[in-house]
């Protein structure tokens, strides 16, 4: 079956701009985290998503950052008034359920001029 | 916030040897993850260990969790050149619903 898909998979913008970044899941998992990732270091935690909710979203860097998931389905993380250190890897990751196993999209790399 | 810290970061053997990789935590948690990572490419799911005592393999690869030791191994038999890439361990916060990922250790098996 279809795996995880992000879009885009690159996007340069300036800085101040506002950027969306989609994550379409596995069908059917219930559970859907977002990461960010720079280069040489692992992912970085931002949100996870249990349904419709944001179970958690500690890990966004500060309210610049944002994202929903209306239906339980695809989600969007949003930044706004983007900045040069927002630039790196995002990643989406689905799974059944909470403590499943996560299946990671191909991420969106977004570099800010 | 939970640390996760993995050695070596770097790690160069040769084909047909073994070696092991560590990966320790700093809090309560009984729920681990290992992760491969191709260049340019996202990450692939390796292991699930949900429990302490927990030990898996798949092919060349062989992960175990002590969670009293807050540590989880991940070793390699007879490593092939196949088996480059950077491997990730995530740890799943039990009071939480983060996930913390280690700082990965860069594998290169040379022929």
């Amino acid at each position: 079956g279809a795996g995880v898909s992000q879009t885009p998979s690159n996007k340069v913008t300036e800085k101040g701009k506002y950027v969306e970044l989609r994550c379409d899941p596995i069908s059917g998992h219930t559970a859907l985290y977002w990461y960010r990732q720079s280069l040489g270091q692992g992912p970085e935690f931002l949100i996870y998503f249990q349904g419709t909710g944001a179970a958690d979203d500690s890990g966004l860097p500060n309210d610049r950052f944002f994202a929903v998931r209306p239906e339980g389905s695809v989600s969007t993380l949003k930044i706004q008034r983007t900045e040069r250190g927002d630039s790196a890897v995002y990643l989406c990751a689905s799974s059944r359920d909470r403590v499943g196993e996560q299946f990671f999209g191909p991420g969106t790399r977004l570099t800010v001029l | 916030e939970l640390k996760v810290e993995q050695n070596p970061l770097f790690l160069s053997m040769q084909e047909g040897k073994n070696y092991t990789i560590y990966c320790n935590y700093s809090t309560t948690s009984d729920r681990l993850y290992w992760y491969r990572q191709d260049p340019g490419k996202s990450l692939e799911s390796l292991f699930v260990l949900l429990s302490n005592g927990a030990v898996k393999q798949e092919g060349r690869l062989m992960a175990s969790l002590d969670t009293k030791a807050r540590l989880s191994t991940l070793h390699i038999t007879a490593a092939v050149h196949d088996l480059s890439a950077t491997y990730f361990c995530a740890v799943d916060m039990s009071t939480g619903n983060q996930f913390y990922f280690g700082t990965g250790t860069s594998l290169t098996v040379i022929p």
